[in-house]
């Protein structure tokens, strides 16, 4: 579905940087969710935001890491201080309502850290 | 919290013939089953999904069978396609839906031999 949009595709980071990944989700959908990937690895789940809330955020590390959901604009998801254990692909998946309907992926954006 | 276990993390088979990929779940409370296919590089979509009130679903060439009481699920594909290579990942939800709360499995590498 090419609904949902992440940005950008590939980001490289040198320790200690900021990465910044953005996520544009359906037309319509308030509800995101970031799923972490890491090599030859299934999908960890990070945190679910609605509109302006954090819903859940238990899968999210609690230093580094932050995720917002603003009333304008896209989710943004926040690495302070990379390291090069964050290097992954990171997804973003939206749907219309929490449950009961069917999420759509981005593409993800796969981040290096050097 | 759920645990999603899923076997093989490797398949090969035949062109034509079919592949079976199973997964087991921990948490008798989850009640949605989807399955996501996901290409080299690209994003996971799903392609077939299933809820705990139906033991069985089909679509095409793909069928997805539920078994709440040994809480186990599985993939079916018959009549494999050249298309089909590809990491397929099972997950399971709590929620009934949805991104928020779906687990997954690590992954099942499915590759169709001519």
């Amino acid at each position: 579905n090419a609904g949902v949009m992440q940005n950008p595709r590939h980001l490289v980071r040198r320790r200690g940087q900021e990465a910044r990944l953005r996520c544009s989700p359906v037309k319509g959908h308030s509800h995101v969710y970031w799923y972490r990937q890491l090599p030859e690895e299934g999908l960890k789940f990070m945190v679910y935001l609605q509109k302006e809330n954090i819903i859940d955020e238990s899968g999210m590390p609690k230093e580094r890491f932050s995720a917002e959901f603003p009333k304008e604009g896209p989710s943004i998801l926040r690495i302070q201080q990379v390291v090069r254990g964050d290097s992954a692909a990171y997804f973003c998946a939206s749907s219309q309502q929490g449950a009961s309907t069917e999420a759509f992926f981005g593409q993800g954006t796969r981040l290096t850290v050097v | 919290g759920e645990n999603v276990e899923q076997h093989p993390s490797t398949l090969s088979v035949q062109e034509g013939d079919s592949a079976v990929i199973k997964c087991t779940y921990s948490d008798s409370a989850s009640n949605y089953f989807p399955w996501y296919k996901q290409e080299l590089g690209k994003r996971p979509q799903l392609i077939i999904d299933i809820r705990s009130n139906v033991g069985e679903k089909k679509d095409q060439r793909i069928a997805v069978t539920l078994n709440k009481t040994a809480k186990h699920f599985s993939l079916h594909i018959t009549e494999t396609q050249p298309e089909d290579s590809a990491v397929y990942f099972c997950a399971a939800s709590i929620t009934g839906g949805g991104a928020d709360g779906l687990t997954f499995g690590k992954g099942t590498h499915l590759i169709i031999q001519p």
